[in-house]
Order: C-alpha cells, then structure tokens, then sequence
C-alpha cells in the first residue's frame, strides 16, 4: 500500500524551532516530489514548496521562501519541514502529498497525502 | 495572486444530483483537479485533469469543463458523500502553481 505517515502532533511556543517528518512507504520514494500544504480555517489549503528525494531540488512558493525550510532522506524514505522560529500565525494543520507522475509546476495532482500533523503555536 | 472561487455551500437530498462549480481566469489553459475530504481526514483526490476518475472513486463522481467554470458533479449522491470538495488548478503562466479553491461544503439533507 501506498501511504505517507506524518509526525505527531506539535505544540510550540513562538520563537521556539520545529521540524516535522513525512515517511513514504510502498513506493519508489526518490522518484517523486513531495509538496507541503498547510490548511487553516482562515486560508485553506496552501500550497508550500515541495521538494524531490532523488536529489534534494526543492521549490518554495514565494511567500514560504524563508519561512520554512525542506529536506528529504532518502536513505529512510522520509521528508522533513522545519521551522527556526515559529509565530503564532505557523499554527495550522501541515499535509505532506506527493505528486503524481511528470511534474509540470503548474498543476499536477497530489494523489497520495500524509495524514496531517497539527502545529499549535501559542504562549 | 491566483483564485479559484468555488461556492462555500451545496445541499442535496440522496439520490439527487450535486454540482459543484470552481471558476477562474486561466481554468481554459489549465487542468484542474478535485478533492473531497471529510471530517479529521486529509484531502483525496477524485478528479483529475478536469474529467479522468481515478481507480476507485465511484462512477457517479464526474468533472466537466466550459471555459472559465469547471464542475464537479457527483450523481446520485449517497449519504458518504457529504464533506468539503476543493478544486486546485494554476495561473496561465505558472507563476501561482497548485492553488486550490475556497472549498465548498457539501451537505446530504
């Protein structure tokens, strides 16, 4: 079964860093990218960045440039997010996805996503 | 920025059928996908490339397109199919990739 399985949940104070974990399984993990969403009442769904295992090339959305960084082991299948500072408007519900088949970085579908990992900035 | 606007509601009684609309500019150049996802439930996918189900997905789930609107409509809608759907596309130029929709909540009455 193809499946991606996120950390746990996280709750953090600001200006505190964090890093959250995304393990594919069931599939070849290199050979596809992995995108984060994040998901808050106020915004939606939001598109991150994503990154590809097989040699670390990586894209950020221009407003997460900066603000979150991406990497990947493909040693143990696993992609990773952090934070070096998080503020309160970090909180929200984090999905990693992979994206199915030629990428084009304009639409694609993410046809396997990660169960999500709470992130609960708050002092 | 890029948006896709989609209506916040749909109610539908079971049996009947649910469209669901997401407009914008570049969706005559651009493939769009849908997602639906429950309660506590990551998105997933039931569309993709504005009219190709993937395996699995129910045949009463279908896309469309015409010009700037695309729809979603699910036939004979069933009681599991009540929960949020999402279209994601991107601009003409690729400058705002994999945007998605303002969502829209899809009630079984």
């Amino acid at each position: 079964e193809v499946q991606l399985v996120q950390s746990g949940a996280e709750v953090k104070k600001p200006g505190e860093s964090l890093k959250i974990s995304c393990k594919g399984s069931g599939y070849s993990f290199s050979n596809y990218w992995i995108a984060w969403v994040r998901q808050t009442p106020g915004k939606g769904l939001e598109y991150m960045g994503m990154i590809y295992p097989g040699d670390s090339d990586i894209r950020y959305r221009p407003s997460f440039q900066g603000q979150v960084t991406l990497s990947a082991d493909r040693s143990i299948n696993t992609a990773y997010m952090q934070w070096r500072s998080l503020g309160a408007s970090d909180s929200g519900m984090y999905y990693c996805a992979r994206i199915e088949g030629s990428v084009t970085f304009m639409g694609d579908a993410f046809d396997v996503w990660g169960q999500g990992t709470m992130v609960n900035v708050s002092s | 920025s890029y948006n896709l606007t989609q209506p916040p509601s749909v109610s539908v009684s079971p049996g009947q059928t649910a469209r669901i609309t997401c407009s914008g500019d570049a969706l005559p150049k651009q493939y769009v996908f849908w997602y639906q996802q429950k309660p506590g439930q990551a998105p997933f996918l039931v569309i993709y490339k504005d009219i190709k189900r993937p395996s699995g997905i129910p045949e009463r789930f279908s896309g469309s397109t015409s010009g700037t609107t695309v729809t979603l409509t699910i036939s004979g809608v069933q009681a599991e199919d009540e929960a949020d759907y999402f279209c994601q596309s991107a601009d003409s130029t690729g400058n705002f990739p994999y945007v998605f929709g303002t969502g829209t909540k899809v009630t079984v009455l």
